[in-house]
């Protein structure tokens, strides 16, 4: 089955300082990738979802100026978390699909990260 | 406001017998239904899917129930196995979408 690759799985920075989150569809192009949060022991919030080559789409009540996301191509997606905050400590993951109606998604396998 | 809801965060079943796994959704518009089965460490991958068309789909030992009247969806699995243990996710979208809305998931542990 199609591969999607999420980068780093674990990333642990001190408060302030800029995380950036890499998910990249190996074996198929992927026109929307969607990014999600989770917290322990609740579902997976969907945060944006993006178009290659065009701006992504917020949900409500998820700051666009904080996470930061780049569909710069097919095949990758970046999400990138500025001036952490311990708050901002979570799960987050990362889905693709070619876009047609009806198709599954292919996950990431997630990054934890924790801020001190 | 939980669109999709699985009430039983988690669930115990004996190998070889059935795990049957629930999900309740209150949005009417959704047509499209995933399941998802996600081991620790490890993103979540595809396990079935049921559109609004039919009431079951079939696949192997999982099989998915769809009862619209009651926005209520189940997955079978027959028989249950030590390897089915992970938390399973029920997903909905609107107009055969990928923007998934996700229940909050139930653990399976499959004794043996």
């Amino acid at each position: 089955g199609a591969v999607v690759s999420q980068h780093p799985s674990r990333v642990i920075c001190k408060s302030g300082t800029s995380v950036k989150i890499e998910c990249r569809s190996l074996d198929f192009q992927a026109t929307t990738m969607f990014w999600y949060r989770q917290f322990p022991k609740k579902s997976l919030m969907l945060m944006a979802t993006s178009n290659e080559g065009s701006k992504a789409t917020y949900e409500q009540g998820v700051e666009k100026d904080k996470f930061l996301i780049n569909h710069a191509s097919l095949t990758l997606s970046t999400l990138t978390v500025t001036s952490a905050h311990p708050e901002d400590s979570s799960f987050y993951i990362c889905s693709a699909g070619a876009g047609r109606v009806g198709e599954k998604l292919f996950f990431g396998s997630g990054t934890q990260l924790s801020v001190l | 406001d939980q669109q999709v809801k699985q009430n039983s965060p988690s669930l115990s079943v004996q190998e070889g017998r059935i795990s049957i796994l629930n999900c309740d959704y209150t949005n009417s518009m959704f047509d499209y239904f995933l399941w998802y089965k996600k081991y620790p460490a490890e993103g979540p991958t595809f396990l079935i899917s049921i559109s609004s068309i039919k009431d079951k789909n079939e696949d192997g030992r999982f099989t998915v129930f769809l009862n619209k009247s009651a926005k209520h969806l189940s997955l079978h699995i027959v028989p249950s196995q030590p390897g089915d243990s992970a938390v399973y996710f029920c997903a909905a979208s609107e107009n055969y979408g990928q923007n998934f809305v996700f229940g909050p998931g139930t653990r399976l542990s499959v004794l043996p």
